[in-house]
C-alpha cells in the first residue's frame, strides 16, 4: 500500500497561514493526492483533493509540484477550530486507502 | 441527508467475549471501508468491500476478526474471543466508488470499544 511521509505535529497562532507538507515518494501516474481532516471524537473528513498544480477551495488550498513527490495542505488564517489532525492519502479509487499518522496541528490564541 | 451510521457508539466488553458492530453506509455508495484507530494513533486498515467484489482482508491483524457485508448495505465488523489490545475506535466509511475523484470517503463516528 502506498505510503506518505508527514510532520507528526504542528504548532501555530490564530489568524497565521499553517502549511503542511505531505512526502509521496512512491507515488503512481493514477493516484490521486488527497487530504482529510479528523477532530476529537469524530470519523475524519473530505478536505481537498488534487493531482497537479493547485486547488483551491472555501477551506484550504492544495499546492502539488510538477514531479508530484510532495504536496502542502494550506489553510489561510487559521482559528482555533481549524485544531485538528490533518492526513494526507494517495488515492486512485477502487482500492483500499491507506491513512498514516497524520499531523497534528494545535492553534494556540 | 443521512451519513454513515455506526452503532452501538460505545462498547464495553469482558475479555475473551465476541462483539459485533454495524455500520450503515450512506445509500448508493458502493465502497465501504473499516479502519481501526487506537488512542492518540492514526487509521490502521482493517477491510475494505467493493460493490460485488471479493472484499480487501489484507489489514485484519487476526483470525479473530470478520466482516461481512451484505449487498451494497449493511455491514458487520466481528471481533471473536476480544483481547484487552482490542481496545479502540472502529471507524467505518463508504464511498459512491472506490474514493478518487469527486467520491471522497464518508466516515461515520465509530464505535468505541473497550476490552475489560
Amino acid at each position: 500500500l502506498a505510503k506518505t511521509t508527514q510532520p507528526i505535529s504542528m504548532d501555530s497562532y490564530e489568524g497565521q497561514e499553517v502549511n503542511i507538507t505531505c512526502s509521496h515518494n512512491n507515488i503512481a501516474t493514477n493516484d490521486y493526492i488527497t487530504w482529510y481532516q479528523q477532530f476529537p471524537s469524530q470519523g475524519p473528513r473530505f478536505i481537498i483533493q488534487g493531482y497537479k498544480t493547485k486547488v483551491t477551495n472555501e477551506v484550504a488550498s492544495l499546492f502539488i509540484p510538477a514531479d508530484r513527490k510532495s504536496s502542502t495542505l494550506s489553510l489561510p488564517r487559521v482559528s482555533l477550530s481549524d485544531t485538528a489532525v490533518y492526513y494526507c492519502l494517495e488515492d486512485t479509487g477502487r482500492r483500499a486507502l491507506t491513512f498514516g499518522s497524520g499531523t497534528r496541528l494545535q492553534v494556540q490564541p | 441527508g443521512a451519513g454513515v451510521s455506526q452503532s452501538p457508539s460505545n462498547k464495553v466488553t469482558e475479555k475473551g467475549k465476541d462483539v459485533e458492530l454495524r455500520c450503515d453506509p450512506i445509500s448508493g455508495h458502493t465502497a465501504l471501508y473499516w479502519y481501526r484507530q487506537r488512542l492518540g494513533q492514526g487509521l490502521e486498515f482493517l477491510i475494505y468491500f467493493q460493490g460485488n467484489s471479493a472484499p480487501d482482508k489484507s489489514g485484519l491483524p487476526s483470525d479473530r476478526f470478520s466482516a461481512e457485508r451484505t449487498g451494497e448495505s449493511v455491514s458487520t465488523l466481528t471481533i471473536q474471543r476480544t483481547q484487552q489490545e482490542d481496545s479502540a475506535v472502529y471507524l467505518c466509511a463508504s464511498s459512491s466508488v472506490g474514493g478518487g475523484v469527486n467520491s471522497p470517503l464518508h466516515f461515520g463516528n465509530g464505535t468505541r470499544l473497550t476490552v475489560t
